[in-house]
């Protein structure tokens, strides 16, 4: 019964890989997110996505690429990836876009080797 | 060009005292401002916000003041309790159409029985 959850937990792939991380909510909630948690601890969005519009944010390189097959799900696709790929990316959601109270998944620890 | 920032990463504070959290923001177009909370192998979690009309917000143990003319929030947890030790991330969200929150790099509270 968990509200958002993101598979896998942990992935560890070598670079030039191409990867993808899923998320999924059972909030019915209209809007979702995808964050990058960095060496730094920032947390960064990568992604805002409701029914309605994709925001990206600019500083993203654009072999990130959300996936939303459904309302209750957002996917990052991952190609070619780096090793300054590596971080935790959180998936997050929430009902309207900018709602403060946003909730996460528990994260999936990405390492590029 | 990091427009919140957390200069204490870490602090500790015995049970029963008060916790005080700080942050500093740089832009003054936000129209709100957030703590989450978040403990190992999970995600955030929200805990309190404050609109920028306001000065103080309360719920419980926790207080949030804002200080609009120093650009400073801050996080009072009175009285802390061990269960209270995580990371706290302040966040703040842009106003208009873009309204996406922006965090800061947390801070690691350790509450010592």
């Amino acid at each position: 019964d968990t509200a958002v959850s993101q598979t896998p937990k942990y992935l560890v792939t070598q670079m030039g890989n191409d990867k993808s991380i899923k998320c999924e909510q059972n909030l019915g909630h209209d809007t979702m997110y995808w964050y990058k948690q960095d060496s730094k601890k920032f947390l960064k969005i990568m992604f805002s996505y409701n029914n309605k519009e994709l925001i990206i944010n600019e500083t993203v390189p654009n072999r990130f690429s959300p996936k939303s097959p459904d309302k209750a799900h957002l996917n990052l696709h991952i190609n070619s990836l780096e090793l300054g790929d590596s971080a935790v990316y959180f998936c997050a959601s929430s009902q309207g876009l900018g709602n403060t109270e946003a909730f996460f998944g528990q994260g999936t620890r990405l390492t590029v080797v | 060009d990091q427009q919140v920032k957390q200069n204490s990463p870490s602090l500790s504070v015995q049970e029963g005292r008060i916790s005080i959290l700080n942050c500093d923001y740089t832009n003054s177009m936000f129209d709100y401002f957030l703590w989450y909370k978040k403990y190992p192998a999970e995600g955030p979690t929200f805990l309190i916000s404050i609109s920028s009309i306001k000065d103080k917000n309360e719920d419980g143990r926790f207080t949030v003041f804002l200080n609009k003319s120093a650009k400073h929030l801050s996080l009072h947890i009175v009285p802390s309790q061990p269960g209270d030790s995580a990371v706290y991330f302040c966040a703040v969200r842009v106003g208009g159409s873009a309204r996406q929150l922006t965090f800061g790099s947390g801070t690691q509270l350790t509450v010592l029985p």
